[in-house]
């Protein structure tokens, strides 16, 4: 166990449906990041927070939002779902909001859109 | 830019060495390197924070060469339990968001 805890581990939906993702970080970690591996492929960054502030966006689509609540845990909210939106997706935690500490991913959340 | 990461595959029997290799076209804060087995998360290895530095774990020993902006995994006597993609995430100085910027992953099979 990372500390890192994502729920659910595996969601199947059809296309057009919505769903959200959850991730708890490691305790007293601020950050919170959010990835997508498609597969056997490279990790494409989506979206930090920092201590409830988003701090930086990656290539997230704009039918793609999260945020993160004042307990520090995040929601990863996927809309009008496609075929092409199925991958693993991973939130990782860190100390701080930069440089310095490595990152604890989670085990993940399987999205199947069928 | 996304750094680059040498060979693409590799494929090893137990007990031999590998070096995993990532470079990167701008000047960089640190290196980390991560290693991620099949449908698991990745998970972490070690981060090299300046030039010259190099770290261990285990028979995993990394490198980091600022002049070169280039860092090396040396993966020592192989073990079955190594196999998996290696990532390299990199730092840049100038990058304000602080965002590792991730190769595309070394797959290292190990067989017996």
């Amino acid at each position: 166990d990372s500390g890192v805890t994502q729920t659910p581990k595996h969601l199947i939906t059809a296309t057009g449906q919505r769903v959200t993702l959850r991730c708890s970080p490691r305790s007293g970690d601020l950050s919170v990041y959010w990835y997508q591996q498609s597969l056997d492929q490279g990790l494409q960054f989506l979206i930090q927070y920092y201590n409830g502030e988003e701090r930086a966006k990656g290539n997230i689509l704009e039918r793609f939002s999260a945020q993160q609540f004042p307990d520090l845990h995040s929601e990863l909210n996927l809309s009008s779902l496609e075929l092409g939106d199925s991958a693993l997706y991973f939130c990782a935690s860190s100390a701080t909001d930069g440089r310095g500490p490595g990152y604890t991913f989670g085990s993940g959340t399987r999205l199947t859109v069928v | 830019q996304q750094p680059v990461q040498s060979p693409q595959a590799v494929i090893l029997r137990e007990g031999e060495d590998a070096v995993i290799n990532c470079s990167s076209s701008k000047a960089l804060y640190s290196v980390h390197w991560y290693r991620q087995k099949h449908g698991e998360a990745p998970v972490f290895l070690m981060i090299l924070l300046k030039g010259g530095e190099q770290k261990g774990h285990d028979k995993i020993s990394a490198s980091f060469n600022e002049k070169k902006q280039q860092s090396s995994l040396y993966l020592t006597a192989s073990q079955l339990s190594y196999s998996g993609t290696y990532f390299c995430g990199t730092e840049p100085f100038m990058d304000s968001n602080y965002q590792l910027i991730w190769g595309a992953g070394t797959k290292l099979i190990i067989k017996p």
